[in-house]
């Protein structure tokens, strides 16, 4: 079955630093790929996705780069913000079962 | 974006009590809707996905008799615990797809907490 994991559980910074909130995936027919921030309390808040024909895929601020040799994922921040602090989940869904498998989630600390 | 929203926010019953949660997607038409738990502090686990008009498929280890779910229009699906229990207690959360893509949108889930 899926698995997915991250390397780092809780990640800490400084406002204005760039943020990389790591993810690795296991089954390699995985071929679409999100981010999700998750606040307390709340629902999981989708950030940006990638397709498996990408590697690399820019938004506002967020940066998801995919590395399908070594089955990795990586979510960059840039200007880390306060408002950014919340748990980060990958999230990975093989198209052929079209359900999601989530990560354990990264929480990101930024410190004013 | 999608807007998905869930009722109640957070309920809290007795034990042997049966709760309903209901997710409706505001803007957009479900063809497919999912319903998580998540645990203090851990991830999202999938527990069903239901598609409009048809039963829902289960995960396994997830209860179909004890967490029933029905998705009988294109905006609305419901979680219904039946004789809840103190491990009952957790964040339920929905989420629904449009048949169009790929990306799932996510309700503000519902705590569940059961005495």
């Amino acid at each position: 079955g899926e698995s997915v994991g991250l390397h780092l559980p809780t990640l800490s910074v400084q406002e204005g630093d760039n943020s990389i909130i790591n993810c690795a995936y296991s089954n390699s027919a995985s071929d679409y790929f999100i981010w999700y921030k998750q606040e307390s309390g709340k629902g999981p808040q989708f950030i940006i996705d990638i397709r498996s024909n990408m590697d690399k895929r820019q938004g506002q601020r967020v940066t998801v780069l995919l590395n399908k040799t070594v089955k990795h994922l990586s979510l960059q921040i840039a200007a880390t913000q306060p408002g950014d602090s919340a748990v980060y989940f990958c999230a990975v869904m093989n198209s052929g079962y079209s359900t999601l498998t989530f990560g354990k989630g990264t929480m990101l600390l930024v410190s004013p | 974006g999608a807007v998905v929203s869930q009722h109640p926010s957070r309920v809290i019953c007795k034990s042997g009590t049966s709760v309903k949660i209901e997710c409706r997607s505001l803007d957009f038409q479900a063809t497919t809707m999912f319903w998580y738990r998540q645990f203090p502090k851990q991830s999202l686990m999938l527990m069903a996905t239901s598609n409009e008009g048809s039963k829902a498929t289960y995960e396994q280890g997830v209860e179909k008799d004890k967490f029933l779910i029905n998705h009988a229009s294109l905006t609305l699906s419901t979680l219904t615990v039946t004789s809840a229990h103190p491990e009952d207690s957790s964040f339920y959360i929905c989420s629904a797809r449009d048949g169009l893509q790929e990306t799932q949108y996510f309700g503000p889930g519902t705590r569940l907490l059961v005495l």
